[in-house]
């Protein structure tokens, strides 16, 4: 199957400064790596995602890198603001079986 | 909310009952997916199913079944043999079957209490 890690589990920082969430696979197959927004009693929303042949995306504020060598992708998101208050999830999907794994989440804190 | 319904928003039960949650997309999704909250663990996949009449396990089937006899719809039933089953409950789809790189659209989710 497919391992994924996600660190940190919990992160605060101030309004206005940039935070990051990085993320390992274990299988080189994997292709695909979406990554999601939950509030509080809400469904997960996808925020950004990146494919394999693609090494750096970018929206706004939000930007994911990823690494195939070292197996490991990173959420960067700038210019925080409170709103960004949320669990964020990484997974990673593969080609075929249309399966996907998750992280267990970081619970990320804007402190105004 | 986003084409997938689940209901209902939280679902009361006596333990040592069956219950079944619902779940209806009419996003036209081949693939649908059930997985499991718990505060700490993630997402844990529970059943997948990409075509009608078909499903697979997930990593934590044990307790549940499902069924998938119409595309749109893919319920879930928490049988009393599943040990912990208070936990929220999210069911997703995708548009693709077998791509692999289309994202899960999520319902809103329900949450189970079992006491």
């Amino acid at each position: 199957g497919e391992n994924v890690e996600q660190h940190p589990s919990t992160l605060s920082v101030q309004e206005g400064d940039s935070a990051v969430i990085k993320c390992t696979y274990s299988d080189s197959a994997s292709n695909y790596f979406p990554w999601y927004k939950q509030e509080l009693g809400k469904r997960p929303q996808l925020i950004i995602d990146i494919r394999s042949n693609v090494g750096e995306k970018k929206d706004q504020r939000i930007a994911v890198t990823l690494n195939k060598t070292a197996k490991h992708f990173s959420l960067h998101i700038t210019e925080t603001q409170p709103e960004d208050s949320a669990v964020y999830f990484c997974a990673a999907s593969k080609p075929t079986g249309n399966q996907f794994y998750f992280g267990t989440g970081t619970s990320l804190t804007v402190i105004p | 909310d986003g084409g997938i319904t689940q209901s209902p928003k939280y679902l009361f039960r006596k333990e040592g009952q069956n219950v079944t949650l619902s779940c209806e997309q009419n996003l036209n999704h081949d693939a649908m997916y059930w997985y499991r909250q718990d505060p700490g663990q993630g997402l844990r996949l529970i059943y997948y199913s990409q075509i009608v009449n078909d499903f697979q396990k997930g990593d934590i089937a044990e307790g549940y079944s499902v069924s998938r006899e119409k595309k749109e719809s893919f319920p879930l039933t928490v049988t009393s043999a599943q040990k912990n089953p208070t936990a929220f409950y999210l069911c997703a789809s995708t548009p693709i079957q077998g791509a692999g790189d289309s994202p899960l659209h999520f319902g809103n989710g329900t949450r189970l209490t079992v006491t």
